[in-house]
């Protein structure tokens, strides 16, 4: 089954303890995405990547990283969390040529 | 400044009539207009998209809207189900930055 997937979907961690949600697609999209969702707001890219190796920030990627070695995975890493990256977080794949993309479950993250 | 506005953070419509989801943008150069479908607990699902040199497209029940003068899009649902309540968020992309910006969302609610 063609899918986009996240681990964990639900996470409760502390102010500081680094974290990685993974992310990945078997579908050999090239671009991958990261988003939160927060109410009122809809969605924000956090960072998204063309292409193994290729990764670029979005519009809110402070206090994030990403890292694209293979193609089907696309891990999302808080080094330091803070309270205000408690979010809903999802990971989107989709093929260079197309432009609709393939969400992952959504990742529910709170940060105490 | 948010570049893309669904002023309705929810709408009921009943079982049968017509929803009419409307989404606002500020920038004339973006490509393509997508919406996605987002059920409580999943990630979002493409709907139907148009590309700017359209201002129609139509998918079974689903019809897009495009109005460029006014830069504004709709997506129309007719007839109405239950099965169609969901948060219906609108995203544009533009082909020379490969990033989807989203609205808000809007939660359609469909009564029996």
């Amino acid at each position: 089954e063609a899918q986009v997937t996240q681990n964990p979907r639900y996470l409760i961690t502390v102010t500081g303890k680094k974290l990685t949600v993974t992310c990945s697609q078997n579908m050999n999209h090239e671009y991958m995405s990261w988003y939160r969702q927060d109410p009122g707001l809809g969605l924000r890219q956090i960072y998204y990547s063309m292409n193994v190796e290729v990764t670029d920030k979005g519009d809110v990627p402070e206090g994030y990283k990403v890292s694209r070695k293979e193609k089907r995975n696309f891990p999302l890493i808080l080094e330091s969390p803070s309270p205000n990256q408690t979010s809903l977080y999802f990971c989107a794949s989709r093929p260079q040529e197309s432009d609709e993309q393939f969400f992952g479950p959504g990742t529910r993250l709170t940060v105490l | 400044d948010q570049q893309v506005k669904q002023n309705s953070p929810s709408l009921s419509v009943q079982e049968g009539r017509i929803s009419i989801l409307n989404c606002d943008y500020t920038n004339s150069m973006f490509d393509y207009f997508l919406w996605y479908k987002k059920y409580p607990a999943e990630g979002p699902t493409f709907l139907i998209s148009i590309s700017s040199i359209k201002d129609k497209n139509e998918d079974g029940r689903f019809t897009v809207f495009l109005n460029k003068s006014a830069k504004h899009l709709s997506l129309h649902i007719v007839p109405s189900q239950p099965g169609d309540s969901a948060v219906y968020f609108c995203a544009v992309f533009m082909d020379s930055n490969y990033q989807l910006i989203w609205g808000a969302g809007t939660k359609l609610i469909i009564k029996p």
